[in-house]
């Protein structure tokens, strides 16, 4: 899963601020996904992109939260006004394509911790 | 509302001995299940995975198995060894995304 590459690792942000997550996918994936774990729970379905449309966003909550995949360049996970609620780890996954049996491969991870 | 569940959070086992995993999900009309395996500050690497229309599948030693009349599957580990130790999350592919458990933590005692 080395080849999908998120950045940062690790990001701190005071309540209120901003919070920018990256990924870009494998090589030749043009299928987005990414994925909150809480501290002790599972992973959580987030939202599903393709380069430059979002395919499923019902795991996103209502406010605050955006992702997008644009022709060029990384897919952003974008988190305004954080709040300590939002502390996580947030995966993003990458596949070539959609459609049974395709496995996604994760990237490592970014941990957000709002203070 | 949850649709895949893994009801053992942990499960220690001895080395050499099966592990074994086990998942339930409630929408029968997956088509497509798998298993990640988890180390801690890492992503979710893929394990394994089985199509509906199988009811095993097997890779050295690991096998997954899939009970589609009681919406089960299970991931059986033999023999367990040291590195195995890991979270194990299973999840079910949908029309869109993947759907995953809560995860079973295994620890495999040496």
């Amino acid at each position: 899963n080395a080849g999908v590459m998120q950045n940062p690792r690790h990001l701190v942000r005071r309540r209120g601020q901003e919070a920018r997550l990256r990924c870009s996918p494998m090589k030749g994936h043009s299928h987005v996904y990414w994925y909150r774990q809480l501290p002790e729970e599972g992973l959580k379905f987030m939202v599903y992109l393709q380069k430059e449309n979002i395919i499923d966003e019902s795991g996103m909550p209502k406010e605050r939260f955006s992702a997008e995949f644009p022709k060029e360049g990384p897919s952003i996970l974008r988190i305004q006004q954080v709040v300590r609620g939002d502390s996580a780890a947030y995966f993003c996954a990458s596949s070539p394509h959609r459609g049974a049996g395709v496995e996604a491969f994760f990237g490592q991870g970014t941990r957000l911790t709002v203070v | 509302d949850q649709q895949v569940k893994q009801n053992s959070p942990s499960l220690s086992v001895q080395e050499g001995r099966i592990s074994i995993l086990n998942c339930d999900y409630t929408n029968s009309m997956f088509d497509y299940f798998l298993w990640y395996k988890k180390y801690p500050a890492e992503g979710p690497t893929f394990l394994i995975s089985i199509s509906s229309i199988k009811d095993k599948n097997e890779d050295g030693r690991f096998t997954v198995f899939l009970n589609k009349s009681a919406k089960h599957l299970s991931l059986h580990i033999v023999p367990s060894q040291p590195g195995d130790s890991a979270v194990y999350f299973c999840a079910v592919q949908g029309a869109q995304k993947l759907v995953f458990g809560q995860g079973t933590r295994l620890t495999i005692n040496p």
